[in-house]
């Protein structure tokens, strides 16, 4: 089993819809990270929390707003996503934002119809 | 930007068979490390590599750092049907922030029992 928790597993979502995908780890790391993933391809760096602070932003659209509310949970807020924002949605962390693996959860699966 | 070039792409492989698949780079890493990927799952770290030339060895996995800290390979010794999956290589570069890890483009393995 992951220790890092992904919820939902699968989300289906029209293009007004508001939803958000949230992940969970209780391994004291101190960084916390989205990735997006389409098929067949390796995942994509969304966002980096280091100690609960937004270090990196990769370019993402802001219809996508991450949070972190504490040092064990992350949330990806979605608004006005498109079709092809349908992907799988990973969440990972790792001890220190230095140096150190990854360890991911098993994502969550969003379709945008 | 960097680039990780994996190879081989796929691969379709007789049940006992070892297997093979490497990653290089034209930049320097100070980390190496192998993930795989079942269907419906995020990605799992197999293997992590700190120091050039090290070679880990995980049950019927062996994965090497290259010593130009350029390349790294990962070997299967009698492979399973449970091998199947994705196996990416993620590789940190020695100057970093925010542990932004590039991958590899990936190697589906198939394996016929």
């Amino acid at each position: 089993d992951t220790e890092v928790t992904q919820t939902p597993k699968h989300l289906v979502m029209g293009m007004t819809n508001k939803k958000s995908l949230k992940c969970e780890q209780h391994m004291g790391h101190r960084a916390m990270y989205w990735y997006k993933q389409k098929a067949k391809k390796p995942p994509e760096l969304m966002f980096v929390y280091s100690y609960e602070k937004l270090s990196i932003n990769e370019s993402v659209p802001s219809r996508f707003s991450p949070e972190c509310p504490n040092s064990s949970l992350l949330n990806l807020h979605l608004h006005a996503l498109q079709p092809e924002d349908s992907a799988l949605y990973l969440c990972a962390s790792t001890r220190d934002p230095y140096n150190s693996p990854l360890h991911f959860g098993n994502g969550t699966r969003l379709t945008v119809t | 930007g960097q680039q990780l070039n994996q190879s081989p792409q796929s691969m379709f492989i007789q049940e006992g068979e070892d297997v093979s698949m490497n990653c290089t780079s034209s930049s320097i890493f100070n980390t190496w490390l192998w993930y795989k990927q079942d269907p419906g799952e995020g990605p799992v770290l197999l293997i992590a590599l700190y120091k050039a030339g090290e070679l880990t060895s995980n049950g019927r996995l062996t994965a090497q750092f290259g010593i130009t800290r350029k390349d790294s390979f990962l070997n299967i010794s009698a492979s399973i049907p449970s091998d199947v999956g994705i196996y990416f290589c993620a590789g940190l570069p020695l100057m970093n922030a925010g542990n932004m890890l590039t991958f590899g483009g990936g190697t589906r393995l198939m394996v016929k029992p």
